[in-house]
């Protein structure tokens, strides 16, 4: 099974901050990979696939890069909204989720 | 616009079996996959697997195939998933989500894009 680890599991940022998480794959997933978002009680929102695609609707200040086994989630200026818990997910073979990233509050 | 509309919160004793469903609208029920996703009380997303609704085939991740099955009713357009033999370790919120389609005889795997409202299941004595 490809196993999933990002970095760093909780992050403390003010709103304005440039934000960066990482994910890393245990084997290389090429660009299959996607990004999400989840708040405290609702269904994860999906922010990015294949990578560096970002999804309909989702703001600009988001970006995702690399490939391989290593990939970024950037949020270029975090905004209020933003705070919130990140997975990445690999979808080359089976299906798998890295343990999630939370964003507090500084 | 896509749906997916899951079944209410269970309560169940440990070593029953729990059934959650998961009703699609808005799209081509057969052309695209169904998962499940449980996540424990502040704990990350576990992908238990996955049907398509096409042919009923199932894929199943190593940790719950002994104790999962998903089915599936074209008629309703509504996938099903049962664990059996429940602990309290399987207390959580299950989640069905659409991704990855089939097109032409071959499919593709994709990243979840719908998700449903996600049910609790809580197991206690």
């Amino acid at each position: 099974d490809i196993q999933m680890t990002q970095s760093p599991s909780t992050l403390s940022a003010s709103v304005g901050d440039r934000v960066t998480i990482t994910c890393r794959a245990s084997q290389s997933i090429s660009r299959w990979l996607a990004w999400y978002q989840q708040k405290p009680g609702k269904a994860p929102k999906l922010l990015i696939y294949k990578a560096s695609t970002l999804e309909s609707g989702v703001p600009s200040r988001f970006s995702g890069s690399g490939s391989g086994t290593e990939f970024t989630l950037t949020i270029s200026s975090l905004q209020p909204d933003d705070f919130a818990t990140y997975y990445c997910q690999q979808y080359d073979g089976l299906w798998t989720f890295g343990q999630g990233t939370k964003v507090l509050i500084k | 616009q896509v749906h997916l509309v899951q079944s209410g919160a269970e309560v169940k004793k440990p070593g029953a079996s729990v059934n959650v469903s998961c009703k699609a609208s808005g799209y081509n029920f057969t052309s695209y996959y169904i998962h499940w996703v449980r996540q424990a009380p502040g704990q990350g997303l576990d992908w238990m697997g996955t049907i398509n609704p096409a042919g009923g085939s199932t894929k199943y991740a190593q940790n719950f195939q002994d104790r999962v099955t998903m089915t599936r009713d074209r008629s309703t357009s509504t996938v099903y998933m049962e664990l059996r033999s429940l602990r309290s370790a399987d207390t959580a919120v299950y989640y069905c989500a659409k991704g990855g389609f089939c097109s032409g005889g071959t499919c593709y795997s994709a990243p979840f894009d719908y998700w449903g409202q996600g049910s609790l299941v809580t197991v206690s004595s």
